[in-house]
């Protein structure tokens, strides 16, 4: 059974600091892997998709980083803003299709960044 | 091109009833898929629809059901309420022609449900 591991739970930065969130996963065989951001009562949104075959993904002051044998990911977030306080999800998927496609998600961290 | 809209946003029940949820995909994706979100589970996987059929499934009770319609919109069903389905719905779309990899899931606002 899959399971996703998000360190730390929480995180406070000042603004401008470049900060480092961590995914980790214990089935290595995965499809891709997407990360996400929540903020309060609302839905997810999109940030970064990897698939296996990838390395990393960049986009904006984002980049995620992918190393299937070591089961692991990072998400960094480059010159912090207020803006980007939220939860930070990160979730597996193992295949295509069939019962292996659905999303595995991590517990979160939830990131504040203060002036 | 509009995202995945969820309706209702927010709903109270009680206990023993039962509600339907609605999602519409985004224009041209076919699958869809249900979440559960609480804060003692996180983010569970329910189930996922393509094509008007049901192709995966999460470890919930037969309380919890869905169904997709031909233009891709899907509900999903809970009957006979209990404290511990309030949680957080969200639906997410993806895919498009099939085979393609299109993969990133995009998720709606959610539906807020409370169970009294």
């Amino acid at each position: 059974k899959q399971e996703v591991t998000q360190i730390p739970a929480a995180l406070s930065v000042p603004e401008g600091e470049n900060l480092v969130l961590n995914c980790s996963f214990t089935d290595s065989a995965i499809y891709n892997l997407q990360w996400f951001r929540q903020d309060p009562g609302k839905g997810l949104t999109s940030l970064l998709l990897i698939q296996s075959s990838q390395r990393e993904q960049t986009s904006g002051r984002l980049n995620a980083s992918l190393d299937k044998s070591s089961g692991r990911s990072t998400l960094y977030i480059a010159a912090s803003q207020p803006g980007d306080s939220a939860t930070y999800l990160c979730a597996v998927r193992l295949g295509e299709t069939g019962t292996a496609s659905k999303l595995t998600f991590g517990t979160g961290t939830r990131l504040q960044v203060t002036l | 091109k509009a995202g995945v809209t969820q309706t209702p946003r927010y709903l109270i029940k009680t206990r023993g009833q039962q509600v339907t949820l609605s999602c519409s995909p985004i224009s041209g994706h076919r699958s869809v898929s249900w979440y559960q979100q609480t804060p003692g589970q996180g983010l569970q996987f329910l189930f996922e629809y393509f094509s008007e059929t049901q192709r995966n499934k999460g470890n919930f009770p037969g309380r919890f059901s869905g169904r997709q319609f031909s233009n891709s919109r899907s509900e999903m069903n809970v009957s006979t309420l209990e404290l511990g389905d309030s949680a957080l719905y969200l639906c997410a779309s993806s895919g498009g022609l099939a085979g393609a990899r299109t993969d990133t899931q995009y998720f709606g606002p959610g539906t807020r449900l409370t169970v009294l």
